[in-house]
């Protein structure tokens, strides 16, 4: 069975500096890896998603994420963020299934 | 349209009540997906459809009745529910089942048992 951990639950970070969320996930077979973000009171966005082929991949809103293999990592960063960024983050894992991490609450400071 | 809509955006009933939740793509989408999701937790899967069948059910408490009319359209019927039962209710739709591909999610719905 598949499964993602994320490793902070909340991440606090001034404007303009930049951020990275972690995920790590495990599963027997290969995966699919999403990101997804959600503001109060509304359904998930897709930010990006790994299926296959170059590791770093490039989402919206100016975040990127690294698959790492070997580490099992997802990791999404992002170089400078905004207020707006504020929000909920999570990731996902898919094969039969989503299965999301327990999420990452990024509140952003001016 | 890479919209997913879901009526009503809140709804309040009482624990005798029969209510019912609606889901509507148009990305010619074959899979459609039920989410319960609770203050502060990620979204919890609880029912899936591909191609208009039943494909997974998470044990999910018969109080909840899923229903797929055709590949537009999800609806999730509710009765005698739990104040437990107050979440966040989510659509997701995606092009197959499996999620090898996107999921694309509605709004979701507000739901508070009284």
């Amino acid at each position: 069975a598949q499964s993602v951990t994320q490793l902070d639950s909340q991440v606090p970070v001034f404007e303009e500096a930049p951020v990275e969320l972690r995920c790590n996930y495990s599963s027997s077979v290969s995966v699919y890896l999403f990101w997804y973000v959600q503001y109060p009171n509304q359904g998930l966005q897709l930010l990006l998603k790994y299926l296959s082929g170059s590791t770093l991949v490039k989402g919206i809103n100016g975040f990127e994420a690294e698959f790492n293999k070997s580490q099992t990592s997802f990791h999404l960063r992002k170089p400078s963020v905004h207020i707006s960024d504020t929000a909920e983050y999570f990731c996902a894992v898919s094969t039969r299934d989503m299965r999301f991490g327990a999420g990452t609450r990024l509140t952003v400071k001016p | 349209d890479t919209e997913v809509t879901q009526t009503p955006k809140h709804l309040v009933m009482g624990m005798t009540n029969k209510k019912s939740l609606k889901c509507e793509q148009h990305m010619g989408h074959r899979a459609m997906y039920w989410y319960k999701q609770k203050a502060k937790k990620p979204p919890e899967l609880m029912f899936v459809y591909s191609y208009e069948k039943l494909s997974i059910n998470e044990s999910v408490p018969s109080r909840f009745s899923p229903e797929c009319p055709n590949s537009s359209l999800l609806n999730l019927h509710l009765h005698a529910l739990q104040p437990e039962d107050s979440a966040l209710y989510l659509c997701a739709s995606s092009r197959e089942g499996g999620f090898a591909t996107e999921a694309f999610f509605g709004q979701g719905t507000r739901l508070t048992v009284v």
